[in-house]
């Protein structure tokens, strides 16, 4: 079993529509959980961390359940600019800042 | 005002050579990586200093070392390049060692074998 697990989609939603990824770790003792967005031939950015209380972040909201060992991203009233690759990552069990990363779910926003 | 920035972007070389690729960070980060993302998009930790000590070495040949100057740069060397390093490497950086701190990719380097 991966130890970061992601459904690679692909996800195709109209605008407006509000879409969930889902993110499965495999490692229960892992600590830092974050979400990269990746436009094509480009960097990983980050586009939130994780906490264990939730986070939002304008249209966008993350959660963090470590009973089921997921993470979910969701995006409400999807732009045509959201279309990317969602990488998951989270720092396993270790102290220090080895992340590992899912395969990543891609996101196509259409018209 | 790039904060990490990577040269080269691409990089074509035969099977044999050598070849390095630079990073250089400007946030006043004490932790740099390396990152290998293959043609089937799995991103994969190579490398990690802190402060340029040596923290994190996954299973990665010995044809790869990277080399930190100083704490804003990390630098990769390869020898005897073979096809299968052809892939897009990263360097990342964050604000010191430890879980919580977020990474910060460059721009990455498209490295191609021939």
């Amino acid at each position: 079993r991966k130890e970061v697990e992601q459904d690679p989609g692909p996800f195709n939603v109209p605008e407006g529509a509000t879409v969930a990824f889902n993110c499965t770790y495999s490692n229960s003792a892992s600590q830092s959980f974050f979400w990269y967005r990746q436009d094509c031939r480009k960097e990983p950015k980050l586009l939130m961390s994780v906490y264990s209380s939730g986070n939002e972040d304008g249209r966008f909201t993350a959660q963090l359940n470590r009973a089921s060992q997921y993470i979910s991203l969701l995006i409400r009233d999807s732009k045509l600019s959201d279309s990317a690759t969602y990488l998951c990552a989270s720092t396993g069990g270790t102290s220090y800042g080895k992340l590992t990363f899912g395969q990543g779910t891609i996101l196509t926003v259409h018209p | 005002d790039t904060a990490v920035s990577q040269t080269p972007k691409y990089l074509v070389t035969q099977m044999g050579n050598d070849k390095s690729i630079k990073c250089e960070q400007n946030l006043g980060h004490d932790t740099m990586y390396w990152y290998k993302q293959d043609s089937k998009k799995f991103l994969k930790i190579m490398f990690s200093y802190n402060n340029k000590e040596l923290i994190i070495n996954e299973t990665v040949p010995n044809r790869f070392s990277p080399k930190s100057p100083d704490k804003a740069h990390l630098n990769l060397h390869i020898n005897s390049l073979e096809l299968g390093d052809s892939a897009v490497y990263f360097c990342a950086s964050s604000q010191a060692l430890g879980t919580s701190y977020e990474q910060y990719f460059g721009p990455g380097t498209r490295l191609t074998v021939t």
